[in-house]
């Protein structure tokens, strides 16, 4: 099994674009996180999900938005890119409301 | 907001030592504990979870948890160079509109000298 994939590994955007973070599970798993990671720090939750489409904001959701029309995708989309979203960002899922998170391999972006 | 407190770091210890990793939480409702340990440029991955206060062992891990206190401890046995990483703490918050979410802190870093 896959577990969670993340797409793209890295990326560089400039300040106004936008794009959008993939995440994919194999696990049949409802629940679903997007955390970022900024240096030296721990992770804070942007947005999450608790089955299709239900998604709610966490504790840094601006200039963020996702969507989950199925159980396996859960995107993150970043409209207008500015130098504070500069960070590393990790998808998770879990089979438990909070218990067992598997997390992606992450996406680190750059935005100059 | 629920907060989530590590002892500030890093933390440096000799090979074979014991390390000994803190946290403190806000959430006074939390039932559910965890030590994810996380390498330079990798994703987090959970090495102990814990529910009851009291101390739980897995190897050379061993979890504390005291619900009073409001804190939870990690320590490594006989720490090994391999042990270091950033050590993330994690509560599950409480409350039916929280879904369980996981509030983490803001890391440790532990370096193991041989």
């Amino acid at each position: 099994n896959a577990g969670v994939t993340q797409t793209p590994k890295f990326r560089i955007l400039k300040i106004g674009q936008s794009m959008t973070l993939q995440c994919t599970q194999d696990m049949n798993h409802n629940y679903m996180y997007w955390y970022r990671q900024d240096p030296g720090m721990g992770l804070k939750l942007i947005y999450y999900s608790v089955g299709a489409g239900i998604t709610d904001k966490g504790e840094v959701p601006n200039g963020y938005n996702v969507s989950r029309s199925t159980t396996e995708d859960f995107p993150l989309r970043l409209e207008l890119a500015a130098p504070s979203q500069t960070s590393v960002y990790f998808c998770a899922s879990s089979f438990r409301q909070g218990m067992d998170y598997t997390f992606g391999s992450g996406t680190r972006l750059t935005v100059v | 907001q629920k907060e989530v407190e590590q002892n500030s770091g890093p933390l440096s210890v000799p090979e074979g030592a014991i390390a000994s990793l803190n946290c403190t939480y806000s959430d006074r409702g939390s039932q559910s504990f965890f030590w994810y340990r996380q390498y330079s440029g990798k994703s987090p991955e959970l090495i102990m979870s814990i529910y009851s206060n009291g101390d739980k062992e897995d190897g050379r891990f061993t979890a504390q948890l005291n619900k009073a206190s409001q804190y939870v401890s990690l320590l490594i046995r006989d720490s090994q160079p391999s042990d270091s990483a950033t050590y993330l703490c994690a509560v599950r918050e409480s409350g039916g509109t929280s879904y369980g979410k996981l509030t983490f802190g803001q890391g440790t870093i532990l370096t193991v000298h041989p």
